[in-house]
């Protein structure tokens, strides 16, 4: 299984800044994704996280406000763009391995807007 | 519509009473399912697939095609199955669709 580490762990911002998330693999990772949890609620997929070239967002997530990159097969960046207060939420981060039949989940960022 | 819905947010249950969170989905296709959970203050970590038919922590689960169905069972629940369960459903680009979960809480 692949080793997945999140930065940072949580963290406080104020409305209208912006938080970029690193997401670290400890091996070569075939897919990567971003999924929001808010408070209360089940997992949403952001987008996939493609290598060398744009993400593939989900209905309701545009890349003005959820840019990502993804420069290798071990990392990925996600940035919260002109935080509000509604997007305090847990972002995780996770991969799928070259078998592609598993999903495993970063530890999470809890970001909170103030 | 690809959907995953768990109808119970919550379900309370004695130390050795069975278990059995409801799972129901729609998709167009053949499904892959999995139960997730999450352990208080854990991540969130795969407990069964459909796919291998094994057992984990003594929970299994069974891919009903005709009922759309992929409920989660243990026969004896244990105080430390108490967590946050979601079952997901895995499309065909690989991106998985979560249900909205069901909290277990098992008393002593």
């Amino acid at each position: 299984s692949a080793v997945i580490s999140q930065k940072p762990s949580r963290d406080i911002c104020q409305r209208g800044t912006s938080l970029t998330i690193q997401c670290q693999v400890d091996s070569q990772v075939t897919m990567m994704f971003w999924y929001r949890q808010q408070p209360g609620q089940s997992l949403t997929l952001i987008a996939t996280a493609n290598q060398g070239s744009e993400a593939t967002y989900e209905s309701g997530f545009v890349i003005d406000k959820f840019p990502i990159s993804r420069p290798n097969l071990t990392f990925s960046t996600l940035t919260v763009s002109n935080l509000s207060p509604e997007d305090s939420s847990i972002y995780l981060c996770s991969v799928t391995g070259t078998g592609l039949y598993e999903q495993y989940f970063g530890p999470g960022t809890r970001l909170t807007v103030t | 519509a690809q959907r995953v819905t768990q109808p119970e947010k919550l379900l309370s249950v004695f130390k050795g009473a069975p278990v059995e969170l409801k799972c129901n989905y729609s998709y167009s296709g053949s499904p892959e399912l999995f139960w997730y959970v999450q352990y208080s203050r854990q991540r969130l970590q795969l407990l069964l697939r459909h796919i291998s038919r094994e057992s984990i922590k003594g929970f299994t689960a069974d891919l009903n095609k005709g009922e759309t169905s992929f409920h989660l069972k243990k026969p004896f629940a244990q105080e430390e199955d108490s967590a946050m369960y979601y079952c997901a459903l895995k499309d065909s680009s690989y991106k998985l669709i979560f249900g909205s979960g069901t909290r277990l809480l098992v008393r002593p």
